[in-house]
């Protein structure tokens, strides 16, 4: 079975900040892919990034980036310099290939992140 | 930007009646979602849909629920006789390759059972 544990519930921090958001994942399966996804207030799910179990390159986006490490099974998330408009719930997701192709995906329980001026 | 769209955005329905839910996936997608997040907490799967049948359902997704594909483009998520407990933010998501690409979330449609 596939489990996703996000530890930090809430994080709080000062514009301009960096900050990094945990995620803990458990699976069988050697082919798998881990996602992130960003919950504004208004509500929708913003697709971050996705990553396969065979790539453990690290990436970086502009302020973001991914730190995916096989070894300890985590693939975490730093903003750097945050800022206000980065206030949201961040998702770590996590979907399986084995059985299906259909890409049922795990969502851990999410970390609010609140970033203030 | 293509976009999943639900419809519509809120719902309110008594308890023990009948809702569907309406989401039209985007275009060149072949996998479709549910899911479904009651207020506060985690994003739960629901069931995938591929080739006009359901892939997979979790133990959520009991005979309470359907899911249809009527025509080429919107995909229901009927809920039969409501229960409080199924008040929450539903979620339609489309892929191109299941499991091996992201899912494109629609905005949700927010269920509340009175």
């Amino acid at each position: 079975a596939q489990k996703v544990t996000q530890a930090q519930t809430e994080i709080s921090v000062v514009e301009k900040e960096d900050v990094t958001l945990d995620c803990v994942y458990e699976t069988r399966d050697t082919t798998y892919y881990l996602f992130w996804y960003k919950q504004p207030p208004s509500g929708e799910l913003v697709f971050l990034i996705r990553r396969n179990s065979f790539d453990e390159q690290n990436e970086i986006s502009g302020r973001y980036s991914w730190n995916f490490q096989k070894s300890t099974s985590s693939f975490n998330f730093t903003i750097t310099a945050s800022q206000v408009v980065d206030s949201a719930v961040y998702f770590c997701a996590l979907s399986e290939a084995v059985y299906t192709n259909a890409g049922k995906s795990t969502f851990g329980d999410g970390t609010t992140l609140t970033v203030k001026p | 930007e293509p976009e999943v769209t639900q419809t519509p955005s809120h719902q309110v329905t008594q308890m023990g009646q009948e809702v569907i839910l309406r989401c039209v996936p985007i275009s060149n997608h072949l996998y479709f979602y549910w899911y479904r997040q009651i207020l506060g907490q985690k994003v739960e799967f629901l069931v995938s849909f591929y080739n006009n049948e359901i892939s997979e359902k979790s133990e959520i997704f009991d005979d309470q629920f359907s899911v249809e594909r009527p025509d080429g483009s919107n995909f229901t998520l009927k809920i039969r006789s409501t229960k409080l407990e199924d008040s929450a933010m539903y979620f339609c998501a489309s892929s191109t390759q299941g499991a091996r690409t992201e899912a494109f979330f629609g905005q949700g449609t927010r269920l509340t059972v009175v």
